[in-house]
């Protein structure tokens, strides 16, 4: 189990505005994740954190900003949602960078730009 | 090309059979590797991971992988109904921020 949740669950909105989802651990877990998944698609990386206020970007990072204030807390911000952007965004976790050390997964945020 | 290619699907095996999912790899740096199972709608969950060359056993899956051949698979026995889903295979660098990178997925129908 992840412990982790995401809100909100499910949102539609208009291009242009802005958005942010919002990802939250109950571990203490150093590394969480921000993914994109589309149709027929696996997951591909947005931005990832390595510690509170340590962010880097991902593969698909365009548009999208991160923040991590607290360890438990990881913000996904959409500055002007466009309609490339719908898709199914999922925030995972892992403790560390040891050979074992698995990403788990939330139960993901479905958006919808219109 | 994708560094992550998975065997193109659908997959479809009778209940009881032995489903055989594929997977390779580009970069030869990755460490670890993963299988995740995702059900429609439903977020990735993992099966299993595998890092040293060779075969991992657990219940009725077997994780394969051959750093050689930049190759890893999931062999899964006695397939069940419940096994229909889609099916992840990730890899892990964990000298990059443990990043992982996934393939497209491939979905697996087991008939009764």
């Amino acid at each position: 189990d992840a412990g982790i949740t995401q809100s909100p669950r499910h949102k539609v909105t208009e291009t242009g505005t802005p958005v942010t989802l919002r990802c939250h651990q109950t571990e203490n877990h150093r590394y969480m994740y921000w993914y994109r998944q589309d149709p027929g698609h696996g997951l591909r990386l947005i931005h990832y954190s390595y510690g509170v206020k340590d962010t880097d970007k991902g593969e698909v990072s365009d548009g999208y900003s991160v923040s991590r204030s607290k360890t438990e807390d990881f913000l996904l911000t959409l500055e002007s949602a466009t309609s490339s952007q719908t898709s199914v965004y999922f925030c995972a976790n892992s403790p560390g960078l040891a050979l074992t050390d698995t990403q788990y997964f939330g139960p993901g945020t479905r958006l919808t730009v219109l | 090309q994708k560094e992550v290619e998975q065997n193109s699907g659908p997959l479809s095996v009778p209940e009881g059979a032995i489903a055989s999912l594929n997977c390779t790899y580009s970069d030869r740096g990755s460490q670890s590797f993963f299988w995740y199972r995702q059900y429609s709608g439903k977020s990735p969950e993992l099966i299993m991971f595998i890092y040293s060359n060779g075969d991992k056993e657990d219940g009725r899956f077997t994780a394969q992988l051959n750093k050689a051949s930049q190759y890893v698979s999931l062999l899964i026995r006695d397939s069940q109904p419940s096994d229909s889903a889609t099916y992840l295979c990730a890899v892990r660098d964990v000298s990059n921020a443990g990043k992982s990178t996934f393939g497209d997925g491939t979905t697996l129908t087991v008939k009764p």
